[in-house]
Order: C-alpha cells, then structure tokens, then sequence
C-alpha cells in the first residue's frame, strides 16, 4: 500500500508540449511537497501546499502551476516544457517539521 | 553561497569500515537537521533526525550537529554493501522550508 504515489513514472515527451504530473497520498498529511531534482542530484524545492493552500512558492518559472483539489492531492502542470525542464520531479507529503515521505518520481526528458 | 554545502563524492569504502559523511550551512535559523537515503531510482527516505546538538544514534548510524560551527555529520558504522546510496543532508528553518544538500554518492566495496 503505497504512501505517497505520483503518476507517471516516466515521460518523454518534445519541447514546447504540456504535461503533468499527479500525486497522493494516503499518510493524512496535511502538507504536501513539489521537488525538482537535477542530473547531479541537488533536489530543490519548488512548492508547498497546507491543506491546499499555498504556502511556499519558489522562484519556479509560471509555466509550472501547481494545484492542490484535496489535501491528499497535489498535482502539477507544465506548460510549454523546455529542455531544462527535463529532471526528476518529487512530490513529498510531511506530518512534522523536516520528516518528509517522498514519492518513487517522476522522471521527465524533454526531446 | 549556497545555504547548505555537501560534498557530492562519490566516496568508495570497503566493507566493514566507518563512514563520514559531512555538510556545512549558513543559515543560523535552521531549526532541526535531518540525513536522507536515496537509492538509485528511488525517492530520498529520511533516516536520522535531531533538533539539537549533539549525537544522536540510531543502530549504526550516528547524526552528529554542531551549531556553533554550523556543521552536520552522519557516520555510519560496520558499513554494508546495501549502504551504497546517496546521502542527502536537509535542514529547516520555522519558514516551512526544508533546503537540502547536493548529496553526497557512497560505495561500499564487498
């Protein structure tokens, strides 16, 4: 029984095309996580949602819009992806400060 | 400056020997230090947690923080082949906000 689960694991997919990204998790978390990891590992934050709203919002460009319709959900759209859009994106849900539950991934190449 | 600095390795060890593994911060707010696991493929798993100086030990694994220094450790003990992961130092501040480090990829040599 899977805690946190993002949908899909992998996409492939050319520049300029929209994509996304869906999460959930069954752990009652109220907080929910986007990261983005790049090829040499260094995970950046990118969103944070409370009970679906937002609370953390990095300097992510507006092409990625996050939503959050429950607070066991957190999706995000990407719209016009670029090549530097390819990494692996993590959604994370969290009970207490620090103490993450991460998803597998989502692996993103963008051709 | 980045706000937390790991060493990104690799390191290779051989088997049965003590790992050290390091990052450095700046940023005096950060509250509670954490080291996550991530295998290959895999999402990061959080592994120690602590909130305060000192050490802390889990089975064979030791956090160790110092805030006077702005220094965080993880040593692992009797290392394994299944350690061989990438070890992600974290940290949080009371803005929700939980920066990691670049993470540092460890080998364990049977």
């Amino acid at each position: 029984d899977t805690a946190v689960s993002q949908t899909p694991k992998y996409l492939v997919t050319q520049m300029g095309n929209d994509k996304s990204i869906k999460c959930e998790q069954n752990l009652g978390h109220d907080t929910m996580y986007w990261y983005k990891q790049d090829s040499k590992k260094f995970l950046k934050i990118m969103f944070s949602y409370n009970n679906k709203e937002l609370i953390i919002n990095e300097t992510v460009p507006n092409r990625f819009s996050p939503k959050s319709p429950d607070k066991a959900h957190l999706n995000l759209h990407i719209n016009s992806l670029e090549l530097g859009d390819s990494a692996v994106y993590f959604c994370a849900s969290s009970r207490s400060a620090g103490e993450l539950f991460f998803g597998e991934g989502s692996r993103l190449t963008v051709l | 400056q980045k706000e937390v600095e790991q060493d990104p390795g690799p390191l290779s060890v051989p088997e049965g020997a003590i790992v050290s593994l390091n990052c450095t911060y700046s940023n005096s707010a950060f509250q509670y230090f954490m080291w996550y696991r991530q295998y290959s493929r895999k999402g990061p798993e959080l592994l120690m947690y602590t909130y305060s100086s000192g050490n802390k030990e889990d089975g064979r694994f030791t956090a160790q923080v110092d805030k006077s220094s702005k220094y965080i450790s993880l040593f692992i003990r009797d290392s394994q082949p299944s350690d061989s992961a990438t070890y992600l130092c974290a940290m949080y501040s009371s803005a929700s906000k939980i920066i990691f480090g670049s993470g540092t990829r460890l080998s364990i040599r049977p």
